[in-house]
């Protein structure tokens, strides 16, 4: 099994580019979360879906979007990217409710300048 | 506003002794407690986790311990060996979100 799937690992943008971070998982999961890692900050939630059709903001959503049209995919749009957006970002999924184990991606790593 | 607080930042310990990391958190409405450990250049994976209705929970050479009066939970980590060399995070889930500690790179010299 795949997994949690994370493309691409790698990206750099310039100011003000757009782009989308994508999440796809395999385990018919219901609860899909987005994170950034940041040193000295731990992980951060981003936004979070409950299921299909319905998301929420978790701590951090500024500059960020969300859709979740499938079960299976989720990906994190960053509409005008800004040089504080330099991270990693993880995607997580885990069974309906979130409280059990949270199955991580490889993460990708942004590089805004 | 931190919700976890996790400490130590790191942690260096030699081969065979023990590693306690400690995180103290606010809020008292969770449901579950994970630690996460994570590998460079890997996303964090589950190494063990509490329920509120838990004092104790071991697996092998991990064991989290939850003093809920104290509004703290610790791991620790047995005979530790150069493989635990990693960051690890302390989280909790509440209300549909799960909130992570800072993390705690762990070095363990053979």
């Amino acid at each position: 099994n795949a997994g949690v799937t994370q493309t691409p690992k790698f990206q750099v943008l310039k100011t003000g580019q757009s782009m989308t971070l994508q999440c796809a998982q395999d385990m018919n999961h219901e609860y899909m979360s987005w994170y950034r890692q940041d040193p000295g900050m731990g992980l951060r939630l981003i936004h979070y879906s409950v299921g299909a059709g319905i998301t929420d903001q978790g701590e951090v959503p500024n500059g960020y979007n969300v859709s979740r049209s499938t079960t299976e995919d989720f990906p994190l749009r960053l509409l005008s990217a800004a040089p504080s957006q330099t991270s990693v970002y993880f995607c997580a999924s885990s069974y309906a409710g979130g409280n059990t184990e949270a199955f991580f991606g490889q993460g990708t790593r942004l590089t805004v300048v | 506003q931190q919700q976890v607080k996790q400490s130590p930042q790191s942690l260096i310990v030699q081969k065979g002794g023990i590693s306690i990391i400690n995180c103290a958190y606010e809020n008292t409405a969770f449901d579950y407690f994970p630690w996460y450990q994570q590998f460079p250049g890997k996303g964090p994976a589950l190494l063990i986790a509490i329920r509120p209705d838990v004092s104790e929970k071991k697996e092998g050479r991990f064991t989290i311990s939850f003093n809920k009066s104290a509004k703290q939970f610790s791991l620790h980590i047995m005979d530790s060996q150069p493989g635990d060399s990693a960051t690890y995070f302390c989280a909790f889930h509440t209300g549909n979100q799960f909130y992570f500690g800072t993390g705690t790179s762990l070095t363990v010299i053979p």
